[in-house]
């Protein structure tokens, strides 16, 4: 079954220190990953995504990730975490069989906080 | 650009009354559309999905229903609801092509008393 993994529920980081949102995914045929962010009661918001090409992907606010097939993660990182990063952070990929729909899978999301 | 608007961003109703959420997008033609349900802060739930006028899939048979009148508007209804209806709900959409990105709304806070 296809499915995407977020291991930690929470992630705590110090302002300044570089922070990792861990995501590995089960999915068939080639995978098309994606990272959004939530902060309290308001819509998703895209980060960034990996369809092909170059393994680490850069994306909004700083953000980057890193493919690793043979891991089957996807990994987003940052080099300094901000104050302002603390949000709600989901990883997810696209269904491999929803065909036209574009239909994508998600993690159980992770919450990260981090701290001045 | 392309932009979603979802309304209301809050709402309160007793349980047993009707419920109406929608969403529209602008900016885009033939879209796919979509409604989730988050429950608790986490996790989204896929409930209804479209490819086009009139079509409409669900993922998870629930006291909900979606119809989409017109090329950019989704509607979320209920006739009755129920308690577990209560959740934050979010509307998305996405182009047709098999790379792209969703785009969500603001979502609407429902509370069922």
């Amino acid at each position: 079954a296809q499915s995407v993994a977020q291991p930690e529920d929470q992630v705590n980081v110090a302002e300044g220190n570089p922070l990792t949102v861990k995501c590995t995914y089960s999915v068939s045929g080639n995978p098309y990953l994606f990272w959004y962010v939530q902060y309290p009661n308001r819509g998703l918001q895209f980060l960034l995504k990996y369809i092909t090409g170059d393994n680490l992907v850069k994306g909004s606010y700083g953000f980057e990730a890193e493919f690793n097939k043979s891991q089957t993660s996807f990994h987003l990182k940052k080099p300094s975490a901000l104050v302002s990063d603390s949000a709600l952070y989901f990883c997810a990929v696209r269904d491999s069989f929803s065909g036209g729909y574009n239909k994508l899978i998600f993690g159980a999301g992770t919450r990260l906080a981090v701290h001045p | 650009s392309q932009t979603i608007h979802q309304w209301p961003a809050t709402l309160v109703q007793p349980v047993g009354s009707p419920l109406s959420l929608e969403c529209t997008v602008e900016g885009t033609s033939n879209p796919n559309l979509y409604w989730y349900r988050q429950a608790a802060g986490r996790g989204l739930q896929l409930l209804f999905y479209s490819v086009g006028i009139g079509q409409i899939s669900s993922e998870v048979p629930q006291n909900l229903s979606a119809s989409r009148p017109q090329d950019r508007q989704f509607i979320l209804s209920s006739k009755k609801l129920l308690l577990s209806d209560s959740g934050f709900y979010l509307c998305a959409w996405t182009n047709r092509g098999p790379y792209t990105e969703a785009f969500f709304g603001q979502g609407t806070r429902l509370t069922v008393v």
